[in-house]
């Protein structure tokens, strides 16, 4: 049982260029999140997903977009990659919503860009 | 707004030695605390989840309370091990429904080290 697989690990990125941030999780979870984390401080809630065809922002959407076609998957699409979006990106998903049941996390992308 | 809060930001400790982690937050309004362990390089996992009904839970070593009036929890490790060292955070889950789903306001986190 995998959890919840975020790819890559690690990515540097010019100013300007686009990348997807992939994210699966196999525990059938309807509840998916993508959050950031910013050195010494906590996570912030970009997007999050409460079923297959659903997304809505978070606390810090501006810069990225998401789409969730399955269960399975939640990408993240940072189209055009700025400096303020150098950070390490985690993954997560619940069985229930609003924290009713724990957040299983992904191991996190660590994503610079220069 | 909500905030939460973690002191202290880091905690050394001998081995063996009982532990207390403190979180508050500002709004009282809360639907759950969580409390997660990150270890370098890796993702958070979830240690305890308390409703906001509850004032405590217990897992092993770890017990979390809940004082929501106060705006306050604690996570209380007993007999620390070199093992336990990492980050540990809270995060409040708000009432209500729609817009509020997954919207975890997180700490910052207390890095504790246990050494020998």
């Amino acid at each position: 049982n995998a959890g919840v697989t975020q790819t890559p690990k690690f990515r540097i990125l010019k100013i300007g260029q686009s990348m997807t941030l992939q994210c699966t999780q196999d525990m059938n979870h309807n509840y998916m999140y993508w959050y950031r984390q910013d050195p010494g401080m906590g996570l912030k809630l970009i997007y999050y997903s409460v079923g297959a065809g659903i997304t809505d922002k978070g606390e810090v959407p501006n810069g990225y977009n998401v789409s969730r076609s399955t269960t399975e998957d939640f990408p993240l699409r940072l189209e055009l990659a700025a400096p303020s979006q150098t950070s390490v990106y985690f993954c997560a998903s619940s069985y229930l919503g609003q924290g009713n049941s724990p957040l299983h996390f992904g191991n996190g992308t660590r994503l610079t860009v220069t | 707004k909500q905030e939460v809060t973690q002191i202290p930001a880091a905690l050394s400790v001998p081995e063996g030695e009982n532990l207390v982690l403190n979180c508050s937050f500002t709004d009282s309004a809360i639907y759950n605390l969580q409390w997660f362990r990150q270890d370098p390089g890796k993702g958070l996992t979830s240690l305890l989840l308390i409703q906001s009904s509850q004032r405590e839970q217990t897992s092993g070593r770890l017990n979390a309370s809940l004082d929501k009036s106060s705006g306050r929890s604690t996570l209380y490790i007993a007999a620390s091990q070199p093992g336990d060292s990492a980050t540990y955070l809270c995060a409040v889950s708000p009432r209500g429904g729609g817009t509020s789903y997954g919207k975890l306001t997180f700490g910052q986190g207390t890095i504790l080290t246990v050494h020998p």
